[in-house]
């Protein structure tokens, strides 16, 4: 079965930091970008980061570039978003996505496999 | 920015749906639309504005290219109440989502 499980989220301070992972099964993970988008509670769907499958090539949403590094471990089937610098504007459910193609940013296709979701409270 | 309209349509079912979603700027035919449920992740029904994804029941369509483009359902089933989004995935900006449209059962 195709799955995307995250993990990691949490209730955090203002400024500090929290590292979400995403572990993937019965797909071949390093095929395809992945991507991690973020729903504030009653909120709509907004994209946060993409990486491309080598790893070479990743982009951010202007509301948290320079804040938020995305990274994957193709040996681990895995994907992560280290968050720094968290603002109360972060808080929400934070998605693991994949994408049907090997580039975050080929233009086109959509995300066809989505995770649970975990959730990030930032509040002092 | 990508603009939904209506923000809620109220249908019944065995009814036809439209939702529209409009881009600021061209972004190709490169216009995906996503279904999602209270409590559940979104599910991927076109991608490339007219393409259904797998699975996906041939009741739903896609329409459109440049900035103004469609997601129809031709006959609403109990089912299929739920919010859309669409999401555009151009080359030349980062992703971006509508702000989504709530199809309720009138």
């Amino acid at each position: 079965e195709m799955q995307l499980v995250e993990f990691g989220g949490g209730v955090v301070q203002p400024g500090r930091s929290l590292r979400l992972s995403c572990a993937a099964s019965g797909i071949v993970f390093d095929d395809y970008a992945m991507h991690w988008v973020r729903q504030a509670p009653g909120k709509g769907l907004e994209w946060v980061a993409g990486i491309s499958w080598n790893s070479r090539g990743a982009g951010y949403a202007d509301s948290v570039k320079g804040r938020f590094t995305v990274s994957r471990d193709n040996a681990k089937n895995s994907l992560f978003l280290q968050m720094n610098t968290l603002r109360p504007e972060d808080t929400a459910l934070y998605f693991c996505a994949k994408d049907m193609s090997q580039h975050y940013d080929t233009g086109g296709y959509g995300f066809d496999l989505w995770g649970q979701g975990t959730m990030v409270i930032v509040s002092s | 920015v990508l603009t939904q309209s209506p923000a809620t349509l109220a249908l019944s079912p065995g009814q036809r749906a439209s939702l529209s979603c409009r881009a600021s700027q061209t972004v190709n035919t490169y216009l995906a639309w996503y279904q999602q449920k209270p409590g559940q992740a979104p599910r991927l029904l076109i991608y490339d504005a007219s393409h259904r994804a797998t699975g996906i029941p041939a009741r739903f369509s896609g329409s459109g290219s440049g900035t103004d483009f469609t997601l129809t359902i031709s006959s609403l089933e109990p089912d299929d109440f739920a919010v859309y989004y669409c999401q555009q995935r151009s080359k030349w900006s980062p992703d971006t989502f509508g702000q989504g449209t709530k199809l309720e059962i009138k």
